[in-house]
């Protein structure tokens, strides 16, 4: 069976302080992969969004970047955190288009 | 703009009674639909989906209801239980060409099971 993995579960990070979270999907090959930010008591926010390995989309102008490595790794990245990227970020991988995506348990990210 | 949306934010029903969820989409040609639920602290969890050349699908204790004329969606859920309590999400999955889709979330519903 397949399996996601996010980590850290939760991270407090001073503003202007760099930013990696990883995502790591077992059990499937050349999956889609996502990360979506969801703000407090609202639907998810897609960011980025990758086909295969060093293929990146990005949804909307931000702070962020995301990279892929590896085929079942996929990164989310700051140079320099601000307030406002303070969220709970998921990571998503679907088998290929129109199909379902499967979601980590997310990292809680507060800025300080 | 196009979106997803919810028409109740919040629902409280009695352990034991049947839910609806409702929710209402606005792309006509959206051709698949997905309805997760997410606990506290959690990721969502994927519960049923359906696509657009069907009406109904039912799952174990869940249906979900297509009704394209009016761009409505809705998930029962019979003989509600406590550890059914947690945020739905209806979510369009809109077709963007090559070789990726995007899933467009409503804003969610709290569905609150009282014993």
């Amino acid at each position: 069976s397949q399996t996601i993995h996010q980590w850290p579960a939760t991270l407090v990070q001073p503003v202007g302080s760099p930013l990696s979270l990883e995502c790591t999907v077992e059990g499937t090959s050349n999956p889609n992969l996502y990360w979506y930010r969801q703000a407090a008591g609202r639907g998810l926010q897609l960011l980025f969004y990758s086909v295969g390995i060093g293929q990146i989309s990005s949804e909307v102008p931000q702070n962020l970047s995301a990279s892929r490595p590896q085929d079942r790794q996929f990164i989310l990245s700051s140079k320099k955190l601000l307030l406002s990227d303070s969220g709970f970020y998921l990571c998503a991988w679907s088998r290929q288009a129109n199909q379902p995506q499967h979601f980590g348990d997310g990292t809680r990210l507060s800025i300080l | 703009g196009e979106s997803v949306g919810l028409h109740l934010p919040t629902l409280s029903v009695q352990e034991g009674d049947n839910s609806i969820i409702n929710c209402a989409y606005s792309n006509s040609a959206s051709d698949y639909f997905i309805w997760y639920k997410q606990e506290s602290g959690k990721g969502p969890q994927f519960i049923i989906d359906i696509r657009s050349n069907m009406d109904k699908r039912q799952g174990q204790r869940v249906t979900v209801l297509l009704n394209k004329t009016v761009k409505h969606l809705s998930l029962q859920i019979a003989a509600t239980q406590p550890g059914d309590s947690a945020v739905y999400f209806c979510a369009e999955n809109r077709w963007e060409g090559g070789a990726t889709n995007k899933l467009i979330f409503g804003t969610g519903t709290l569905l609150a099971v009282q014993p």
